[in-house]
């Protein structure tokens, strides 16, 4: 089983509709964070957790949110899901030195 | 994090070693050096880091300078599916760091038949 497993792998979603993406992991790690990647871009941090009371916004966290439901577990929420955030979305685990990351969600917003 | 510099892109015969700079001139002294890479869509892989040492693991050598302004990324023996986009990457680590991290535009390796 991989290290950070992220469900679904590709969806597809209609405009104003809600949609979770869910990132579990196996490393034990505090650490987790969500990413988004464009097209010819390097990665962007949305979201940051360091613990399961801890959660931080990134720099593009504007209309995001997310839950740390456990040390495994870390969801990225979209209310309202718009055009502009189709993108390749990953999620990560660290202890404070490398860090893990999942396969990615490919995400399309119609 | 201290800011890096890599260049766009850079070609390497398969077989041959691929060596991919970074500069980082203002790199502080308990900053590190780090090198990801993301193989087309799929997440960044951990490759190998350094704080002023030369590193070498089973995937790459890391040679950083002896002013740790730049830092050299060698893939001894390169093969196509080390074609990728390859990141450097400079900040503090340790349990006691609290910054994320961040990735640039990085150096897209790409390696020819």
């Amino acid at each position: 089983d991989a290290d950070v497993t992220q469900t679904p792998r590709n969806r597809i979603t209609k405009t104003g509709k809600r949609i979770m993406l869910e990132c579990s992991q196996t490393k034990g790690h505090d650490r987790m964070y969500w990413y988004r990647q464009d097209p010819g871009l390097g990665l962007r941090l949305i979201y940051y957790s360091f613990d399961v009371k801890d959660i931080n916004k990134g720099e593009i966290s504007d209309g995001y949110s997310v839950s740390r439901q456990a040390q495994a577990k870390f969801s990225l929420s979209l209310e309202s899901a718009i055009p502009n955030q189709t993108a390749l979305y990953f999620c990560a685990t660290s202890d404070g030195w490398g860090y893990t990351f999942g396969s990615g969600t490919r995400l399309t917003v119609v | 994090d201290a800011k890096t510099t890599q260049p766009t892109s850079m070609d390497c015969a398969e077989g041959r070693a691929a060596n991919l700079p970074c500069n980082h001139s203002t790199i502080s002294g308990n900053e590190y050096v780090y090198w990801y890479r993301q193989i087309h869509s799929q997440g960044p892989q951990y490759i190998i880091h350094g704080l002023k040492n030369n590193e070498t693991n089973e995937m790459a050598s890391l040679i950083i300078t002896e002013d740790r302004k730049s830092s050299t990324l060698i893939l001894p023996h390169a093969t196509l599916r080390d074609t990728a986009v390859y990141y450097c990457i400079v900040r503090v680590e340790g349990a006691g760091s609290a910054r994320q991290l961040t990735f640039g535009s990085g150096t897209q390796l790409t390696v020819l038949p």
